[in-house]
């Protein structure tokens, strides 16, 4: 069966610190990926999806920026947060119609 | 244009009562259609998923919906609410040739004993 795994689970980053956030999938090949966020009061936001290595596409202009360097893997990153970055970030996969989640990792910019 | 629009920000319900939760759609084309059920500091979990066969679709834990193509809608119910059930629900679509969902603004239920 298929895993989703994000981490770090939780963080808390001051401003101006860089950042990195891992999502890997198991048990699937070739899937779609998406990174999303959730603020308090504005629902999911898409951020990127990916249908391929190397393929990213940026659903709102940001400091943010994703990378998929391996088939499974999705990175998401940042070379300066801003405290509006913070929030709980959700990776998800696809192969066919339905997108399944990850467990999240909270994000909090001081 | 397309979206996708849930009534309700709140819905408070008492244990052993009907869970009723609205979703409706705009699209020319009937889109696929998901509810999800998000946990405080969890990630979503697919309650349950229309891809245009059966109207009704039944999902996990005791929750149905109802796709209705004339009233552009996917409500989802449950019989008896149980105290598990307290969560923030979202209703989500995939609109025809897109990869993306897009989803509703939630729905946080809270079950009273």
């Amino acid at each position: 069966s298929q895993t989703i795994h994000q981490w770090p689970a939780t963080l808390v980053q001051p401003v101006g610190s860089p950042l990195s956030l891992e999502c890997t999938v198991e048990g699937t090949s070739n899937p779609n990926l998406y990174w999303y966020r959730q603020a308090a009061g504005r629902g999911l936001q898409l951020l990127f999806y990916s249908v391929g290595i190397g393929q990213i596409s940026s659903e709102v202009p940001q400091n943010l920026s994703a990378s998929r360097p391996q088939d499974r893997q999705f990175i998401l990153s940042s070379k300066k947060l801003l405290l509006s970055d913070s929030g709980f970030y959700l990776c998800a996969w696809s192969t066919t119609d339905t997108q399944y989640f990850g467990p999240g990792t909270r994000l909090t910019v001081l | 244009a397309q979206s996708v629009t849930q009534l309700g920000s709140h819905v408070s319900v008492s244990e052993g009562a009907l869970v009723l939760l609205r979703c409706n759609y705009s699209s020319s084309v009937p889109p696929y259609l998901f509810w999800y059920v998000q946990y405080p500091n969890q990630g979503l979990q697919l309650l349950l998923k229309y891809t245009s066969a059966a109207t009704l679709v039944k999902g996990i834990n005791g929750f149905e919906a109802e796709f209705k193509k004339s009233e552009t809608s996917f409500h989802l119910t449950k019989p008896s609410a149980h105290m598990s059930d307290a969560a923030e629900y979202f209703c989500a679509v995939r609109f025809f040739n897109d990869y993306k969902l897009s989803f509703g603004a939630g729905t946080t239920v809270t079950v009273r004993a």
